[in-house]
């Protein structure tokens, strides 16, 4: 049981280039979160998704998508990285949506935007 | 405008000492409240939490008190121990009709000595 995976672990990224982070889950969670942290600030949502095949807006949603094709899987992605993308990002998944439920958290991915 | 904040970047303490560490949060919607744990290049991991029906909540060594009228919660770590060093997130949460979005603080550096 892997609980909450992130790929890749570090990337740089050139200004305009294009690149996909996955986020993996083997709970079966039907709630999955992509946050990003920066310096001095708390954790940010980006998106969200509340089931396969739906995503919602989270407090920083531009320049970023997402897809969540599988229960599993919850793809984010940079179509024009900016070096204000530069941030490590962080992956969660939930049972349900409600406040007492634990979000599990992956390790991060630290991203270099030049 | 920061809704959840954590005042203190750091907190040193001694080993066998209490710590204390301290969140203020803005918005009177915020029903649930959390204490995530996070270890450098490690995600974040789920400590103790409270609802907000309660003033108390306890889990061995770490306790949470909630203050609703002064807005204002606290994390209890008794006796600290050296592998309780780490950065330590106030999050509260709100049911929003979709997900468990989380709002987070910037967090403390807790450095527990020998």
């Amino acid at each position: 049981n892997a609980g909450v995976t992130q790929t890749p672990k570090f990337r740089v990224l050139k200004t305009g280039q294009s690149m996909t982070l996955l986020c993996a889950q083997d709970m079966n969670h039907e709630y999955m979160y992509w946050y990003r942290q920066d310096p001095g600030m708390g954790l940010r949502l980006i998106h969200y998704s509340v089931g396969e095949g739906t995503t919602a807006k989270g407090e920083v949603p531009d320049g970023y998508n997402v897809s969540r094709l599988k229960k599993q899987n919850f793809l984010l992605g940079l179509e024009s990285a900016a070096p204000s993308q530069t941030s490590v990002y962080f992956c969660a998944s939930s049972r349900f949506g409600q406040g007492q439920e634990t979000q599990y958290f992956g390790p991060g991915t630290r991203l270099l935007v030049l | 405008d920061q809704q959840v904040k954590q005042n203190s970047p750091s907190l040193s303490v001694q080993e066998g000492r209490i710590s204390i560490l301290n969140c203020d949060y803005t918005n009177s919607m915020f029903d649930y409240f959390l204490w995530y744990k996070k270890y450098p290049a490690e995600g974040p991991t789920f400590l103790i939490s409270i609802s907000s029906i309660k003033d108390k909540n306890e889990d061995g060594r770490f306790t949470v008190f909630l203050n609703k009228s002064a807005k204002h919660l606290s994390l209890h770590i008794v006796p600290s121990q050296p592998g309780d060093s780490a950065v330590y997130f106030c999050a509260a949460s709100v049911w929003a009709g979709g997900g468990n979005k989380l709002t987070f603080g910037t967090g403390t550096q807790l450095k527990v000595e020998l």
